[in-house]
Order: C-alpha cells, then structure tokens, then sequence
C-alpha cells in the first residue's frame, strides 16, 4: 500500500492566489482528515469526511478555506484567496471505520508545506 | 483549558535513560487513547494504542488512568533514534473522527 499521498509537497505562493491540496486517502478507508500544524497552534483538525461527506468543518479557519471529497479515492482543500498567515503544514490522514478493527488509528500522508509571502 | 495537555518539555536525556511522558485529558467520554511520534518535518506516525490493561512494547511502556484522566508513557535505555515530538492522542467513542492532540513534548536523547 503506498499509503496516504499529498500533493503538492511544497507550495509557495504569493497573497491573494488561490492555493488547491490534494490527498489520496489508503483504499478502503472510511475516512479522511485535513489536519493543519504549525509551532504556534500545534495539530489542528481543520474538516473531516465520513464515506465523502463532510462530518465536521467546524475548525475551518473561516470562508477562505473549502474541502471537497468527490470520491472515496481523492480530496481537496482549497484556499482562495490565501493569506502569508495560512502558511503552515497541511496534513492529509485516513482511517479505517470505527466499527472495524484498527480504528481510530490515523495515517497521515507527509504533508503539503505551504508558504504564503 | 486544553482537551489534551502534555508535559511541555523539551527532555534532554543521555542514552540508557528512562523517561516518562504524561498527559491529561478532559474529556470524560473519551475511549480511544494513543502516543504518535513526529520527527522533524515528517508527519506524526502511530507510536502505539493505550489501552486500559496498560500495554508494552518493547523498550516502550504506555499506560491508562481513566479515573484521573492521564496516559503516559515510558521509555526504558533510551536510544538515540528515540529524539522526536511524541504526541498524546484522544479520541471520543461518540464521535470516532474527533481525534484530539496534544502539543507534544520533545525529547533528544545525546550520546
């Protein structure tokens, strides 16, 4: 399994533009987090999905921010219009359905470094 | 107050140590309980479940205090590749994605 894969792994951008994350979640898991880190505020869960539907949004930062899960197989998060304070780690995780053995258990994808100037 | 909260740290220890982590959690309901490890600039990866029996692996050793909502875990002859944030993880039963972090402690063990 190639686990959980992000893209794009580093991003640099200026204010105002609009920055879109991706994440393919492990096959077969139930659900995919979008986690946000930086030394400030820690790990910070921002939304998560359930079988693709938003469960939770309520650690979107504000307007700026969206996450669509089309697909068991792929998720975006999107900042539009960025700002150099969204600067941060982005952290795409994936778990298994909490009625099924190894729940709860989250494996993250290595992350999307973002930096707002 | 913090839904989890960790020993702030840093830890500084030299090699063949023992050092014990705690955290505390606020929230009652809670039912799954985990340590994660991050290296630098790497995502956070499961260190191991906490469970209610305390449980042990290896050099590692993590238990459970639901009555004074605290986990910890213990590290025995610290190696130097154990130099990482280790990260306490909460979760509720009722609410299966509402995984909880805490702020991590660091430890760097020195030669």
């Amino acid at each position: 399994d190639a686990g959980v894969i992000q893209s794009p792994r580093h991003e640099v951008t200026e204010m105002g533009q609009e920055v879109t994350l991706r994440c393919k979640p492990i096959s077969g898991h139930d659900y995919l987090f979008w986690y946000r880190q930086t030394m400030m505020r820690g790990l910070e869960l921002l939304i998560y999905f359930n079988n693709n539907v938003p469960i939770d949004d309520s650690g979107m930062p504000e307007d700026r921010f969206s996450a669509k899960m089309p697909n068991a197989s792929f998720s975006t998060l999107k900042i539009q219009p960025s700002e150099p304070r969204d600067s941060a780690v982005y952290f795409c995780a994936s778990s298994l359905s909490r009625y099924r053995s190894g729940a709860n258990v989250l494996t993250f994808g290595a992350g999307s470094r973002l930096t707002v100037l | 107050r913090k839904e989890v909260e960790q020993d702030p740290g840093p830890f500084n220890v030299p090699e063949g140590a023992t050092v014990a982590f705690n955290c505390t959690y606020s929230n009652s309901a809670s039912q799954s309980f985990f340590w994660y490890r991050q290296d630098c600039r790497k995502e956070p990866k499961l260190l191991m479940s906490v469970y209610s029996s305390g449980n042990e692996d290896g050099r590692f050793t993590a238990q459970l205090n639901r009555a004074s909502q605290y986990i910890s875990l213990l590290i025995r002859d610290s190696k130097l590749s154990d130099s990482a944030t280790y990260l306490c993880v909460v979760t509720p039963n009722t609410n299966a994605g509402k995984s909880t972090f805490g702020d991590g402690t660091t430890l760097t063990v020195k030669p």
